[in-house]
């Protein structure tokens, strides 16, 4: 189909390994998104990407987290060194313009767990 | 700060009763708002969304929504529920540069 789509769907990691979580948006979308929502909870904003630049990480909860969108489509989030409290549901979003309000489209999630 | 928040953590209901999901916001601007459906496994799924103009907004699914600006509120309704809708609900607070703010989730469960 033509949604956003995310790879690997489940991803096992042992403590102190690095991972990698792609997201191909839909194609032409400028505004690209991160969220992370761990059990129980809502999704929670990391980082935001209009085209390639990243325009805002605030979200991010420490530097092992790392994102980039180097030619503004594909987008990859990794996390160093990874800790147990990083298992959670990486979801990424993307939507067709910058205006504040734009309909964002979800991807299925990268289920990511810590061991 | 901005924050959404939904009261129900859980909700049931028997299927073919009608359905009420609460959601109060805290923003100091005139608020994009949002709810999204989650079903096990799936990604989130726009229901409806309020920008401006009619306080009262379709969805889809037979879903709508109520903005209440006295009230901080944005309820979601629908007249009747079927087995197919239980899921996890989220409301959500579109804030001006771009950010999401979402609720915690109300879980609805529906009784045969």
């Amino acid at each position: 189909g033509a949604g956003v789509s995310q790879s690997p769907r489940y991803k096992v990691a042992k403590r102190g390994q690095d991972v990698a979580l792609r997201c191909d948006p839909i194609s032409g979308h400028v505004s690209l998104f991160w969220y992370q929502q761990a059990l129980g909870q809502g999704p929670e904003f990391l980082t935001y990407f209009q085209n390639e630049a990243q325009l805002d990480k605030s979200g991010l909860p420490s530097d092992r987290f790392f994102a980039e969108r180097p030619e503004g489509s594909v987008s990859t989030l990794k996390i160093q060194r990874t800790q147990q409290e990083d298992s959670a549901v990486y979801l990424c979003a993307s939507s067709s313009y910058s205006g504040g309000g734009d309909t964002q489209y979800f991807g299925p999630g990268t289920r990511l767990t810590v061991l | 700060a901005q924050s959404v928040t939904q009261p129900d953590i859980h909700i049931t209901v028997s299927e073919g009763a009608s359905l009420e999901l609460r959601c109060n916001y805290s923003y100091g601007a005139t608020p994009y708002l949002f709810w999204y459906v989650q079903s096990p496994g799936q990604g989130l799924q726009l229901l409806l969304k309020y920008f401006s103009g009619d306080t009262l907004v379709q969805g889809i699914k037979g879903f709508e929504a109520e903005f209440k600006r006295s009230q901080s509120s944005f309820n979601l309704r629908k007249p009747s529920v079927h087995w197919s809708d239980a899921a996890e609900y989220f409301c959500a607070v579109g804030l001006r540069d771009d950010k999401i703010i979402f609720g915690k989730g109300t879980r609805l469960h529906i009784l045969p």
